[in-house]
């Protein structure tokens, strides 16, 4: 079946440091592949996506490169804020109409940023 | 602009005694909806997920239940609640795409369900 894993955390870093959260993922076919970011509190925010190889996505600073051939959509950002302490989550959807277009998430990634 | 509602914030409630907690989405018409459930510390859990009005598809065997009376909302229900039922319940929903070209979910602020 499909499976996303994650980098297990806490990553604790400083502020203005370049953050890398790993993402590999087991499906068959050309998933869709998602990062959310859950604040303290709060419901999941869809970060960025990427619906093919070599596709990348971005927003907030935050980038992720669909690579099908090492089957991987790592989390980068340059420079961390405070405001990027949070949970982060890798997803894959293969857009399976008879199973609802479920999505696989991965355990998530706990982020700290100290000032 | 879409929209994805639920309540209550958060819940206090006895062991034994019924849920009932809410989704609702604004701005969509035949959404797919899902529930989670987020135990402390840990990743989400697929609760049931429904494609249309009176469609519900079950991920876990477990005391809760879900009812999707309208098509734009989404309840989960116990008639009795247990200690391992605390937790944040998230609600979400996506269009409901094409085949091999799945859509985004967008995800509600949560439930915080403490059973005492």
């Amino acid at each position: 079946g499909d499976s996303v894993t994650q980098m297990e955390g806490p990553v604790t870093l400083s502020e203005e440091a370049f953050l890398t959260i790993n993402c590999t993922y087991t499906a068959t076919g050309y998933p869709s592949l998602f990062w959310y970011v859950q604040y303290p509190g709060e419901g999941l925010q869809l970060l960025l996506k990427a619906t093919k190889a070599d596709d990348k996505g971005s927003n907030k600073g935050f980038e992720a490169t669909y690579r099908k051939e090492t089957t991987s959509f790592h989390l980068e950002k340059g420079s961390v804020q405070v405001s990027d302490s949070a949970v982060y989550f890798c997803a894959l959807a293969r857009g399976v109409l008879s199973a609802g277009n479920k999505l696989t998430f991965g355990g998530g990634t706990r982020v700290l940023v100290k000032p | 602009s879409q929209t994805i509602h639920q309540w209550p914030a958060t819940l206090v409630q006895p062991v034994g005694s019924p849920l009932s907690l809410e989704c609702t989405v604004e701005g969509t018409s035949n959404p797919n909806l899902y529930w989670y459930r987020q135990a402390a510390g840990r990743g989400l859990q697929l609760l049931f997920y429904s494609v249309g009005i009176g469609q519900i598809s079950s991920e876990v065997p477990q005391n809760l239940s879900a009812s999707r009376p309208q098509d734009r909302q989404f309840i989960l229900s116990s008639k009795k609640l247990l200690l391992s039922d605390s937790g944040f319940y998230l609600c979400a929903w996506s269009h409901p795409g094409l085949a091999g070209r799945p859509n985004e979910q967008f995800f509600g602020p949560g439930t915080r369900l403490t059973v005492l």
